[in-house]
């Protein structure tokens, strides 16, 4: 079975543009999560979807907003991009929602922003 | 709310000596807990998992954790490190059908 897939692996932007971020789930995987990952805070969750629908957020501002598709992928956008925002995006599926399932994570989109 | 502390952002040991990697939990409710692996420029791998059950749990790599309720605690051990352990080893718990929240990561080193 194919991983996790991420696009790209590495963006750079300026303030105040905006980026789209995407994941492809392992096949079969319904839930995708995502984490913004930095050097001081560790991993943080974002929000997860699970059959397109939006399952829980995490304490992110709306200028961050993701969406699932009908065969799972999933997109992740930030807008009005602050240098702040420059972390590794980690995508994550399970094939249930994940409180107690496990997470297989792709490789990350590593976004930079200048 | 559910919180994880990882103690020790950065753990230096030499090969073959034993190492512990501290985590503590906050939750008022029963919980999952986890141990994820991300090695450098990969994402993060699952190590091992308690959902229930017996309070000690182990990976195939050698590595083992245990629960401990009245601690709120999820140490993570290996009686002999190899440099292969070279990693970011974070912490996670959830409740029941909520989120995964994770701990901020501990760094073990292995030097030779």
């Amino acid at each position: 079975k194919a991983g996790v897939t991420q696009t790209p692996r590495y963006l750079i932007k300026t303030r105040g543009q905006q980026v789209t971020l995407s994941c492809s789930p392992i096949s079969g995987h319904r839930s995708v999560s995502w984490y913004q990952q930095t050097p001081g805070q560790g991993l943080q969750f974002l929000f997860e979807y699970f059959s397109e629908t939006q399952r829980n957020k995490g304490n992110f501002p709306g200028r961050f907003s993701g969406r699932q598709f009908s065969n799972s992928r999933s997109e992740m956008n930030v807008s009005t991009l602050e240098l702040g925002d420059s972390a590794l995006y980690l995508c994550a599926s399970s094939s249930v929602p994940q409180s107690y399932n496990e997470q297989f994570f792709g490789p990350g989109t590593r976004l930079t922003v200048l | 709310a559910q919180s994880v502390t990882q103690l020790d952002s950065q753990v230096p040991v030499f090969e073959e000596a034993p190492v512990e990697l501290r985590c503590n939990y906050s939750s008022s409710v029963s919980v999952y807990l986890f141990w994820y692996v991300q090695y450098p420029n990969q994402g993060l791998q699952l190590l091992l998992k308690y959902l229930s059950g017996s309070t000690l749990v182990e990976s195939i790599n050698g590595f083992e954790a245990e629960f401990n309720k009245s601690q709120t605690s999820f140490h993570l051990r290996k009686p002999s490190v190899h440099i292969s352990d070279t990693a970011e080893y974070f912490c996670a718990v959830s409740e029941e059908t909520d989120k995964l929240i994770f701990g901020t990561g501990t760094r073990l080193q292995v030097f030779p």
